[in-house]
């Protein structure tokens, strides 16, 4: 199993429509979780800190599920603007490493 | 809003040289990462660093890899002798504090350099 596995997609999906994405972790004990979004060819930007409680920003949302190990982003009404992809990452106990899933690219559309 | 800024934005190399990429994390950040990404691949984690000397690296960052923070700014990559597989972007990042679940635990990184390795 991957340390941090997510869909690539690529979802595309018009103006104004809901979108949630999925990611799955292989350790238990990780602590900290992200989503970050990575535009074409720059570097990954912080979106949202992942919180057992489950935390909105706006437009997104994230949720953790501890006891299946994934964790998800919901995006409300997409903007063309949101059109990147989102980077999945999970920090195992101990701190210092980071791991990326490998990103789901999403389009959207007018 | 300070970031963290990496020099050159591009560098082509032969075989077999020395390169250095260069960054300046932001400026009250006490723990200093790299990672690559190979072009149409995943982030990969290289190195973390914090009080002057590693705290974790990955199995990518072998003896050809060496990190050095030299003065109280720059944060460096070296790669002894590159090989055509090194070719990728890479990123610096910077964090406040470890990632033990505060705020502070959020890296920010910086535009990256892109190396191509001929």
């Amino acid at each position: 199993r991957k340390e941090v596995e997510q869909d690539p997609g690529p979802f595309n999906v018009p103006e104004g429509a809901t979108v949630a994405f999925n990611c799955t972790y292989s350790n238990s004990a990780s602590q900290s979780f992200f989503w970050y979004r990575q535009d074409c060819r720059k570097e990954p930007k912080l979106l949202m800190s992942v919180y057992s409680s489950g935390n909105e920003d706006g437009r997104f949302t994230a949720q953790l599920n501890r006891a299946s190990q994934y964790i998800s982003l919901l995006i409300r009404d997409s903007k063309l603007s949101d059109s990147a992809t989102y980077l999945c990452v999970v920090i195992p106990p101990g701190g210092f490493k980071t791991i990326f899933g490998a990103g789901t690219r999403l389009f959207v559309k007018a | 809003e300070p970031e963290v800024t990496q020099t050159p934005s591009h560098q082509v190399t032969q075989m077999g040289q020395e390169v250095i990429l260069r960054c300046v994390p932001i400026s009250n950040h006490l723990y200093f990462y790299w990672y690559r990404q190979i072009l149409g691949q995943k982030v990969e984690f290289l190195v973390s660093f914090y009080n002057n000397e590693i705290s974790e690296k990955s199995e990518i960052f072998d003896d050809q890899f060496s990190v050095e923070r030299p003065d109280g700014s720059n944060f460096t990559l070296k790669i002894r002798s590159t090989k055509l597989e090194d070719s990728a972007m890479y990123f610096c990042a910077s964090s406040e504090g470890p990632s033990v679940g505060s705020v502070k635990e959020t890296q920010y990184f910086g535009p990256g350099t892109r190396l191509l390795v001929l």
